[in-house]
């Protein structure tokens, strides 16, 4: 079955540790992206990718990296976590442009990361 | 200004009601217009989409797009509390189709 997988789904960590969260999706999109949703706010994208070894900052400035070395995976590193980043991470993928009138955007389940 | 403005909410309403949610935008440039739903706990997925001005149907959801007004709705006929949800409307242009979202609206249908 196609999907979108992330984990960990739910992480809790100290100041000034190094985080990855994962991404993996088994549809074989070029396109994948990373946004950052707090409670009650809108979804802002923060890192973008059209295909491997393509990476772009998003509309939402963010101390994270990421890379896209395989198609199918899109990992989000944060060097030193702080307070400031507890959020959720959503990660997002889909075809690239025309193949469809819309290319929907198919979403993982999320990281809540808390940095304490 | 916000590009996509939409009402937080919580919008309560009883089994069967029809539901209308709202949004609006200030991006000229945007093309598509989609609406996604959020259940607590996941990631959102897309309910439909609409390109430009119109409507939209599907089974008991019905889109609307004025770009005149820049004004996107929802219509949720017969409601049921399986619907309950956080609606995104979200606008994008055409190209990346990297969508913008609006923060949701909360939905709540009681039995």
């Amino acid at each position: 079955e196609a999907d979108i997988y992330q984990t960990p789904r739910y992480l809790v960590i100290g100041t000034g540790k190094k985080i990855t969260l994962e991404c993996s999706q088994t549809m074989g999109h070029d396109k994948m992206y990373w946004y950052q949703q707090d409670p009650g706010m809108e979804l802002h994208l923060i890192h973008y990718s059209y295909g491997v070894n393509s990476t772009e900052k998003g509309d939402l400035s963010s101390e994270s990296t990421v890379s896209r070395i395989r198609t199918e995976h899109f990992p989000l590193t944060l060097e030193s976590a702080r307070p400031s980043h507890t959020s959720q991470y959503l990660c997002a993928s889909s075809e690239s442009e025309g193949r469809s009138s819309y290319n929907e955007q198919f979403f993982g389940p999320g990281t809540r990361l808390t940095v304490l | 200004q916000k590009e996509v403005e939409q009402d937080p909410g919580p919008l309560s309403v009883p089994e069967g009601a029809i539901v209308s949610l709202n949004c609006t935008y200030s991006n000229s440039a945007f093309q598509y217009f989609m609406w996604y739903r959020q259940y607590s706990r996941k990631g959102p997925e897309l309910l439909m989409y609409t390109y430009s001005s119109g409507n939209k149907e599907d089974g008991r959801f019905t889109a609307q797009v004025d770009k005149s007004s820049k004004y996107i709705s929802l219509f949720i006929r017969d409601s049921q509390p399986s619907d309950s949800a956080t609606y995104l409307c979200a606008g994008a242009q055409g190209g990346s189709y990297i969508p913008t979202f609006g923060r949701g609206t909360s939905l709540i249908v009681h039995p």
